[in-house]
């Protein structure tokens, strides 16, 4: 799976948008960007996930370039709930040959939400 | 969409004494569950892959016979943390991957082993 690099830590202001990039330079043609978080002493919850074309639903927005060797995860309005480390990670999709592999986790950013 | 219910949420135990905890799939067939462990502001770290009727795959450095994975079934699959110490005070994580629901996370378990 390529490697991703992610900053740290991020504030936002509560109703403002947030914006987290993440650079995936090495990214191979057939590998999506998958997006979760972490609230804290949570499971991780799926985002959203995309191959080349940005997508939206109703959590959030990937902004994926057109090189494709970064992303950038927008939440529109903020909130304190969105507090939360964010993961941003590459790999095939499942059912992509093989038995099922696992996510593997960089450090993530932690967002917090500002009042 | 696709649930992975993890229990107990937290728990407590002695020294020496053991725990299990269960991750169940409620609405799909999990024949792959994936552990993971997770210490205070660290990421999650893989421990093992359990296949339903196969044994147990373990990452280097993690102990099969103090981490018992049984994966009897396509929709549970337990972690038992035999002989607890202290420092296997964690933080406890299942995930089962679908195709149709993508990776499914369990909520967690706390483990503190006093």
């Amino acid at each position: 799976d390529a490697k991703t690099t992610q900053p740290p830590s991020m504030d936002c202001a509560e109703g403002r948008a947030a914006n987290l990039p993440c650079n995936h330079s090495t990214i191979s043609g057939n590998e999506y960007v998958y997006w979760y978080r972490q609230i804290h002493s949570q499971g991780p919850q799926y985002i959203i996930h995309g191959l080349k074309n940005n997508e939206t639903n109703e959590m959030a927005s990937l902004i994926i370039t057109e090189d494709r060797k970064s992303s950038t995860l927008i939440l529109p309005h903020a909130t304190l709930r969105d507090t939360a480390v964010y993961y941003c990670i590459v790999r095939v999709a499942l059912g992509t040959g093989g038995s099922a592999r696992q996510l593997t986790f960089g450090s993530g950013t932690q967002l917090t939400v500002l009042p | 969409g696709a649930v992975v219910s993890q229990h107990p949420s937290r728990v407590i135990c002695k020294s020496g004494t053991s725990v299990k905890i269960e991750c169940r799939s409620l609405d799909f067939q999990a024949t792959t569950m994936f552990w993971y462990r997770q210490f205070p502001k660290q990421s999650l770290m893989l421990m093992a892959t359990s296949n339903e009727g196969s044994k147990a795959t373990y990452e280097q450095g993690v102990e099969k016979d103090k981490f018992l994975i049984n994966h009897a079934s396509l929709t549970l699959s337990t972690l038992t943390v035999t002989s607890a110490h202290p420092e296997d005070s964690s933080f406890y994580i299942c995930s089962a991957p679908d195709i149709l629901y993508g990776y499914t996370f369990g909520s967690g378990t706390r483990l503190t082993v006093v």
